[in-house]
């Protein structure tokens, strides 16, 4: 079952602009993964961010973790043409390892 | 970094006959491989677990004599779809963990679409 929601399903901003998609999840977890998929391909890691984690940098990325509120939030600075793809929030619950995955964000960034 | 790759890449099929597809963790041993399946425009839907020399185990709603797992080894499993009808038609993902910890990604490999006619 899909344990994580996205918001917005799809974003559409201006190449330089920031964005920001948001993951809701329901159980508690031991971490919450970002994963990036380009129209028909496999998923490329993002990031991960550790339950006992608030916030976490890479880059050009920023992840919160709010494990208060079950949610968690990917943005993206200064985006660029290239990071147009649908990008996707996965819980670890333990477990064996299984990841649950979001619904997703479909994100074009226009140039 | 960690490579996964899957073969093949896109396979076309007539209903009723059985499509296999490889999942290889090129640079790593995987303790434990995914299969997960996607819709268009869907999210991933785990399908089931593969660890190395035991059964795989399967999400509930998942067939497993419908979709049959083989891990034969630390770097390769293979899924297999049996009798396949149209609506098996669909994106095939796997991936591969490694490590012993929760904390570890897990690496995905490029996918397969299948297209049953």
């Amino acid at each position: 079952s899909q344990q994580g929601e996205e918001d917005p399903q799809a974003l559409s901003i201006q190449e330089g602009e920031n964005a920001t998609m948001n993951c809701s999840y329901k159980t508690s977890i031991n971490n919450l993964q970002w994963y990036r998929q380009n129209s028909g391909r496999g998923l490329v890691h993002l990031i991960l961010i550790r339950s006992n984690e608030r916030e976490k940098h890479s880059g050009r990325l920023r992840v919160t973790l709010d494990t208060s509120k079950k949610s968690s939030s990917l943005l993206i600075t200064a985006s660029r043409a290239a990071d147009t793809a649908s990008y996707f929030c996965a819980t670890n619950t333990g477990g064996g390892n299984k990841l649950t995955f979001g619904t997703g964000t479909q994100l074009k960034v226009e140039l | 970094g960690a490579v996964v790759s899957q073969h093949p890449s896109r396979v076309i099929c007539k209903s009723g006959t059985s499509v296999k597809i490889e999942c290889r963790s090129l640079d790593f041993q995987a303790t434990t491989m995914f299969w997960y399946r996607q819709f268009p425009k869907k999210s991933l839907m785990l399908m089931a677990t593969s660890n190395e020399g035991s059964k795989a185990t399967y999400e509930q709603g998942v067939e497993k004599d419908k979709f049959l797992i083989n891990h034969a080894s630390l770097t390769l499993s293979t899924l297999t779809v049996t009798s396949a009808h149209p609506e098996d038609s669909s994106f095939y993902i796997c991936s591969a963990h490694r490590g012993l910890g929760s904390q570890e990604t897990q690496y995905f490999g490029p996918g397969t679409r299948l297209l049953v006619l």
